[in-house]
C-alpha cells in the first residue's frame, strides 16, 4: 500500500525567509503524481503545487518549488520569501494510476506539517 | 466559476443519531471524493462517485454511505453516529476522477456527535 510520512508535525519561519517541508511516500508504481496542498485556519484545503512523476524537472509556482528525487521517493516543499499568510497546515499527497480502478478519486495524505510564520 | 460547496457547514448530533452531508461539484466536474479528517487519523478517503457511481471505496465501516445525483452533487450518510464520527468531512471534485487530475476541495463539514 502506498504511504506518505511528513516527518516534521511543526515548523517555523521568519517573514521573508525560506524553509523546506519534508515529505518521503514509498510505492511501486512508476506512474504517480505528488501534490502539496496548504489548509489555512479556515480548514480550505488549496492546491500550491503538483509533480508529475515522469516529469524530471521540478516544478515552481511562483514563491513555491519543489525538490521531487524519484530515486530516494522524497518530494520537499520550499516556500521562498515567506509571507504571514503562508502559514497553514501543509500536506503532501499522492495519486497514482493504478490498474482496476481502485485509485479513482483516492489521494494519500501525510500526516501534515503546521507551518508558523514569525513577522 | 463557483467552487466545491458542502452543506451545513456545521452540525451537531448525538449518539444514534444519522447525519447527511451535500457536496456540489465545481460546474462540469463528474467525479466527487469524500474524505474525513481528524487529529488522530489524519485525511482519510471515504468513497468517490463519477456517473452516480461509486467507484471506490475506503476502509470505512457501512455506516458510512453515499450516493450521486444525476447534476453530480453528492451526499453522504452517517447512520448510527459514534462518538468517533466527529471530524471534519471534506469533498473535492475533478472533471473524471483521472489520477492526473487535481482534485478542488470544498470548505468542509464539521460534525460534533455528542
Amino acid at each position: 500500500a502506498q504511504t506518505v510520512t511528513q516527518s516534521q508535525p511543526e515548523m517555523s519561519v521568519q517573514e521573508a525567509e525560506t524553509v523546506t517541508l519534508s515529505c518521503t511516500y514509498d510505492t511501486s508504481e512508476s506512474d504517480y503524481y505528488l501534490f502539496w496542498y496548504k489548509q489555512p485556519p479556515s480548514r480550505q484545503m488549496i492546491l500550491v503545487i503538483r509533480q508529475e512523476a515522469y516529469k524530471q524537472q521540478n516544478a515552481t509556482e511562483n514563491r513555491f518549488s519543489v525538490n521531487f528525487q524519484k530515486a530516494a521517493k522524497s518530494f520537499s516543499l520550499k516556500i521562498s520569501d515567506s509571507q504571514l499568510g503562508d502559514a497553514a497546515m501543509y500536506f503532501c499527497a499522492y495519486r497514482s494510476l493504478n490498474a482496476g480502478g481502485t485509485s479513482y478519486g483516492k489521494l494519500t495524505f501525510g500526516q501534515g506539517t503546521i507551518l508558523t510564520v514569525h513577522p | 466559476k463557483a467552487g466545491v460547496t458542502q452543506t451545513p457547514r456545521y452540525l451537531i448530533k448525538t449518539r444514534g443519531q444519522q447525519v447527511t452531508l451535500s457536496c456540489s461539484p465545481i460546474s462540469g466536474h463528474r467525479s466527487v471524493s469524500w474524505y474525513q479528517q481528524t487529529p488522530g487519523q489524519g485525511l482519510q478517503f471515504l468513497f468517490e462517485y463519477f456517473s452516480e457511481t461509486q467507484r471506490n471505496k475506503g476502509n470505512f465501516p457501512g455506516r458510512f454511505s453515499g450516493r450521486q445525483f444525476s447534476n453530480s452533487r453528492s451526499e453522504m450518510n452517517v447512520s448510527t453516529l459514534e462518538l468517533g464520527d466527529s471530524a471534519l468531512y471534506l469533498c473535492a471534485s475533478s472533471l473524471t476522477g483521472a489520477y492526473r487530475e487535481t482534485q478542488y476541495f470544498g470548505p468542509g463539514t464539521r460534525l460534533l456527535v455528542l
